[in-house]
């Protein structure tokens, strides 16, 4: 049973502190992918690898970054929080090859 | 980029009736379409899915269908039940782009009793 998994289900942070959240799966998957949820707005992509050191950019990228040093962690950074940045944060990994994405529980960051 | 838009935002249906959520995509690259159901306070999870060689797919209550001219694809619920109630969400994915979905805004659906 593949598990994804995320370091804080909340967190609150202020205004310019540097926020690491970080994603783990137990799978072996190649991608991984950081997605915020907002109410009406769905579910957005801001980064996204597949491979260890390797990054894309999802749809809102700014004011975020990505570390993947290890095939199993995912690391989402907000180098500067900022109170628009609060937000439910979820990660997913898939299969190289296969399209389904596992989603970890999510991190509800509120930033102050 | 890809554009999925999603309709309705809310759907309210009684018990033992049936639900519809309509998407549209705007890629006609797209080849890959699930769907992701997300109950309250947890995670989502991939329900049904269909690729573009295919019409239709049914799974128990639940099928989705793909119109690929006109470029949108539904899920159907029938005989909904209590537990249906979440929020789902459908997605697309273009040929070529390593697994990226790009997804729709979300319909919660109260099914009531």
């Amino acid at each position: 049973d593949v598990k994804v998994t995320q370091s804080s289900r909340y967190l609150v942070k202020r205004t310019g502190e540097k926020v690491f959240l970080e994603c783990v799966q137990d799978m072996d998957h190649e991608n991984m992918f950081w997605y915020r949820q907002d109410p009406g707005l769905g579910l957005r992509l801001i980064y996204f690898s597949y491979d260890v050191k390797m990054k894309e950019k999802g749809d809102i990228p700014e004011g975020y970054s990505v570390s993947r040093e290890k095939k199993e962690r995912f690391s989402l950074i907000l180098e500067s929080a900022s109170t628009n940045q609060t937000s439910m944060y979820l990660c997913a990994s898939s299969l190289i090859g296969t399209d389904t994405q596992y989603f970890g529980p999510g991190t509800r960051l509120t930033v102050l | 980029g890809e554009n999925v838009e999603q309709h309705p935002s809310t759907l309210s249906v009684q018990e033992g009736d049936s639900a519809v959520i309509k998407c549209t995509y705007s890629d006609s690259a797209s080849n890959y379409f699930p769907w992701y159901k997300q109950e309250l306070g947890k995670r989502p999870q991939l329900i049904i899915d269909i690729r573009s060689n295919v019409g239709e797919k049914k799974d128990q209550r639940i099928a989705v269908t793909l119109n690929k001219t006109a470029k949108h694809f539904s899920l159907h619920i029938t005989e909904t039940q209590p537990e249906d109630s979440a929020v789902y969400f459908c997605a697309a994915k273009v040929v070529g782009t390593a697994s990226k979905l790009t997804f729709g805004t979300g319909t919660r659906l109260q099914v009531t009793l």
